[in-house]
């Protein structure tokens, strides 16, 4: 069984501090995606990442893939409230089935 | 362009009770997908369709069933329900899946289904 892990689950900051979030998997990926979903609606998309050692930016936001192509990384700096919500990361296997993390739920407070 | 429609927003069943939660898409993806959401679990695949005319199950099919009814839509059925299908539900389109290739699903607002 493929598992893809978020940790940290639960994360609450003050607003202006940096944070990081995490994605792990025991399986090797192409390529991988974060969503942003907020309370009461539908994920969405904030970057795909396909290269290993890929980096992109996304405002404060950095997203990081790591070189083996096995976990990835969500850096904010000087968070926001509007940073609030639940930040999912995704996969696609080669059996064609989406692999969903369970989420970081984050809480950016004024 | 509404993009991905969900109807109903919230349903309240009695257990043994059936329903059809509707999705329609406008944006001519050929993939579509049905999810359910729980408390701390993340999305949880329940069928997706690849194509018109094709449904697959996902990893918790069991209790629902699908209906591609053409390219736009995509339907979930709850036959008989039980307590522990109490979720919010998802729909989502995206580009045709290949294999390792992630590409971006468009997300329906939600159904938040309560089975008491």
């Amino acid at each position: 069984t493929q598992l893809l892990e978020q940790s940290p689950q639960f994360l609450s900051i003050q607003e202006g501090e940096n944070l990081t979030v995490y994605c792990n998997s025991s399986s090797v990926f192409s390529s991988l995606q974060w969503y942003r979903q907020e309370p009461g609606e539908g994920p969405v998309l904030l970057v795909t990442v396909v290269t290993g050692g890929e980096v992109k930016k996304l405002k404060r936001l950095t997203f990081q893939f790591g070189d083996a192509r096995k976990d990835s990384s969500l850096h904010i700096t000087a968070a926001q409230p509007g940073d609030t919500g639940l930040y999912l990361c995704v996969f696609v296997d080669s059996n064609y089935q989406l692999i969903w993390g369970a989420g970081t739920k984050l809480i950016i407070k004024p | 362009n509404a993009g991905v429609t969900q109807t109903p927003k919230f349903q309240v069943l009695k257990t043994g009770q059936s329903m059809t939660l509707q999705c329609a898409q406008d944006m001519n993806h050929n993939s579509m997908y049905w999810y359910r959401q729980d408390p701390g679990m993340g999305l949880r695949l329940i069928y997706y369709s690849a194509s018109e005319g094709t449904t697959d199950k996902g990893e918790v099919p069991n209790g629902y069933n699908v209906s591609r009814l053409n390219k736009r839509e995509f339907s979930l059925r709850l036959e008989s329900a039980a307590p522990s299908q109490t979720s919010v539900y998802f729909c989502a389109a995206s580009h045709s899946v290949l294999a390792g290739v992630a590409y971006e699903q468009y997300f329906g607002p939600g159904t938040r289904l309560t089975v008491t």
